[in-house]
């Protein structure tokens, strides 16, 4: 039972074009989302997060959506940059049951940025 | 501040050998989370430990354990290891003490082999 799920396993853009990251989610007890960055051989890095109170959260080039009523938030990275390239995982940690203590994930998404 | 730290790196085990992974978390975390990451599940929750207390346990068979000391230092124990067990374990502190929020940090990881 996948409860983050990210369907596209890759995304390839042109520097300097939008990238468009999605997620969606079954859990309705979910709360707060997290995106991490990951290169190989390295350990996930924190990008940007967003509580249910809010439909936006912006951090630089990073800008997170979330739309509740259809289970889904998005991360759009605007200008894409060749660096940017890496797997970008979605998170979320929920109420109650322990599951404010751990965070869901899904597979990722391998963003190629083309120069 | 110094990051999560993880040792060892890189381990190579034998079939039903039993092997103990360390981790560090940043300076005043006190949750620490593990996670093991493969191509085929993603990243995947193992356990996580707050004031040396088990708060949340992940779907993993009881051959995987862990433990958490008081300086907030972690170790998780894999014992009678399996070919399937071979992966990437990430630890991840985070200073979170309640509530769903919960921004975790990341280490490198150790890429544990078993032949």
């Amino acid at each position: 039972d996948q409860q983050v799920k990210q369907n596209s396993p890759s995304l390839s853009v042109q520097e300097g074009r939008i990238s468009i990251l999605n997620c969606d989610y079954t859990n309705s007890m979910f709360d707060y989302f997290l995106w991490y960055k990951k290169y190989p051989a390295e350990g996930p890095t924190f990008l940007i997060s967003i509580s249910s109170i809010k439909d936006k959260n912006e951090d630089g080039r990073f800008t997170v959506f979330l739309n509740k009523s259809a289970k889904h938030l998005s991360l759009h990275i605007v200008p894409s940059q060749p660096g940017d390239s890496a797997v970008y995982f979605c998170a979320a940690s929920g109420r109650g049951g322990g599951s404010n203590y751990k965070l869901t994930f899904g597979k990722g998404t391998l963003l190629t940025v083309n120069p | 501040k110094a990051g999560v730290t993880q040792t060892p790196r890189y381990l190579i085990k034998t079939r039903g050998q039993q092997v103990t992974l360390s981790c560090s978390p940043i300076s005043g975390h006190r949750s620490v989370s593990w996670y093991q990451q493969t191509p085929g599940q993603g990243l995947q929750f193992l356990f996580e430990y707050f004031s040396e207390t088990q708060r949340n346990k992940g779907n993993f068979p009881g051959r995987f354990s862990g433990r958490q000391f008081s300086n907030s230092r972690s170790e998780m124990n894999v014992s009678t290891l399996e070919l399937g067990d071979s992966a990437l374990y990430l630890c991840a502190s985070s200073p979170m003490t309640s509530g769903s929020k919960n921004e975790q940090f990341f280490g490198p990881g150790t890429r544990l082999t078993v032949l």
